[in-house]
């Protein structure tokens, strides 16, 4: 059974535009949401994460959007460029932070 | 953040054989994971590995196709036995800091043929 559910599943953006990936879940108990890039032959790379006491948290470019109440958190790209092209995961964690449980993974192309 | 050092990072193998890879961190680390990556697809956990303890496996894994070692507090080996070609995938070690930090090496792609 999936717990996080992210869509879409591709996503190609222009140069310059806004990416927005979105990701739900069901699980109550999870208390850290964080946000993970997958660049070809890599491992995944923490990119932002967030806690549900907090509604929104921004790192540079990039924007975590948090909904408790809905169960949903949105990663947001501002100004997208190409090196942005990446896989995107979301993720989510108990408590205890012993377990990862990933999102299905969005592959994001930014063109020019 | 830890640093892992993952080998080999790729590896063609035949059908029916087994392959160890290693997982080495530049930090000592009290949970050690292990995934899996099919193509296109998104990271499914393996094994938990904790050192001094045997390791909890995921439904749908077990020990004896995946048995992992966790000698010491910086190293772990993911075995994958008797392989056969739905066994190619990437394999992930991953670990994690006491403030839900994880770092994940850069992955063993297989391919069994």
């Amino acid at each position: 059974q999936q717990q996080v559910k992210q869509s879409p599943q591709s996503l190609i953006v222009q140069k310059g535009g806004i990416s927005i990936i979105n990701c739900a879940y069901e699980n109550t108990a999870f208390d850290y949401f964080p946000w993970y890039q997958q660049f070809p032959g890599k491992g995944p790379a923490l990119l932002i994460a967030i806690r549900p006491d907090v509604s929104e948290k921004k790192e540079g470019r990039f924007t975590i959007s948090f909904n408790k109440s809905a169960k949903q958190f949105s990663l947001h790209i501002m100004d997208s460029q190409p090196g942005d092209s990446a896989t995107y995961f979301c993720a989510a964690v108990t408590g205890g932070g012993n377990k990862l449980t990933f999102g299905t993974g969005t592959q994001l192309k930014v063109e020019l | 953040s830890a640093v892992i050092s993952q080998k080999p990072s790729r590896d063609i193998c035949q059908r029916g054989t087994s392959l160890t890879i290693q997982c080495q961190v530049d930090s000592q680390v009290t949970m050690m994971f292990w995934y899996r990556q099919q193509p296109g697809q998104s990271l499914t956990l393996i094994a938990t590995a904790n050192q001094g303890s045997e390791a909890t496996y995921e439904s749908g894994f077990v020990i004896d196709k995946f048995p992992i070692s966790r000698p010491n507090l910086t190293f772990s080996t993911l075995t994958v036995s008797n392989m056969s070609p739905e066994d190619s995938s990437i394999y992930l070690c991953s670990v994690t800091d006491s403030n839900y930090g994880y770092t994940f090496g850069s992955g063993t792609r297989l391919t069994v043929v």
